[in-house]
């Protein structure tokens, strides 16, 4: 099974700042089963990324999708107050799925 | 619109058997591959199982922990998507969720519904 790594757990920042959150895989996965979410406190997850960099239909262009291989991130590139959120990655392959133990983001 | 609704959650004793239902709207559901992903109080993502459309087989997976205790269904004439869950651990507590496999190879997971809770206490 691949394993997924989140880091950091937390990030705290300010609004209109930067965030770069990373996941990365126990074995090199293909990029275009490489997906994220976003969890709001009491709410359903929902789609951001998918195939590593292409955002889903009303995802905000502050929201990007890099890497390959075994890293991959989700930038914010400016914060806004309602980014605050649990952030998973999530990937695909024969033997199933799996998903990061999230990375949570609060308004410093 | 596509919309996900699930129901069937509850409180249930370690050993038990309880059946949770999606009902889906605003898409073909019948073409659709559909997911069940759970989440432990305060914990992250765990996916449970798939279904494929019966056109393409209706074939299931499941994760390894539920292999064997939970069947995913589905009955294409009411648009309804059913997890049985049998044996049930303490370790199975946490929201459920239907959600649609879609994407490359039915990939990704969107849109997902709003959960329905199980607890298993004794």
């Amino acid at each position: 099974e691949v394993v997924l790594t989140q880091s950091p757990g937390t990030l705290s920042l300010s609004p209109g700042e930067r965030a770069t959150l990373s996941c990365r895989a126990s074995q090199r996965i293909n990029s275009d089963y490489l997906a994220w979410y976003q969890q709001k406190p009491g709410q359903a997850p929902r789609l951001l990324i998918y195939a590593a960099s292409s955002r889903a239909t009303g995802i905000p262009d502050r929201f990007s999708g890099g890497g390959s291989g075994t890293h991959f991130t989700l930038t914010i590139s400016r914060l806004e107050p309602e980014d605050i959120a649990v952030y998973y990655c999530q990937q695909y392959d024969s033997r199933g799925f799996t998903f990061g133990p999230g990375t949570k983001v609060d308004i410093k | 619109e596509v919309q996900l609704a699930e129901s069937g959650g509850g409180l249930m004793r370690p050993g038990g058997s309880l059946t949770l239902s999606c009902t889906a709207s605003g898409f073909t559901f019948n073409d659709a591959w559909m997911s069940w992903v759970r989440q432990a109080p305060g914990k992250g993502l765990e996916w449970v199982g798939r279904i494929k459309s019966k056109t393409k087989g209706g074939t299931t997976d499941y994760a390894a922990p539920v292999r064997g205790r939970f069947t995913i269904s589905r009955d294409d004439s009411q648009n309804t998507l059913y997890l049985q869950m049998r044996r049930l651990k303490t370790e199975d507590t946490g929201v459920y969720y239907c959600t649609i496999n879609t994407g490359y190879s039915s990939s990704w997971f969107d849109p997902w519904g709003q959960g329905t809770l199980v607890a298993v206490s004794s």
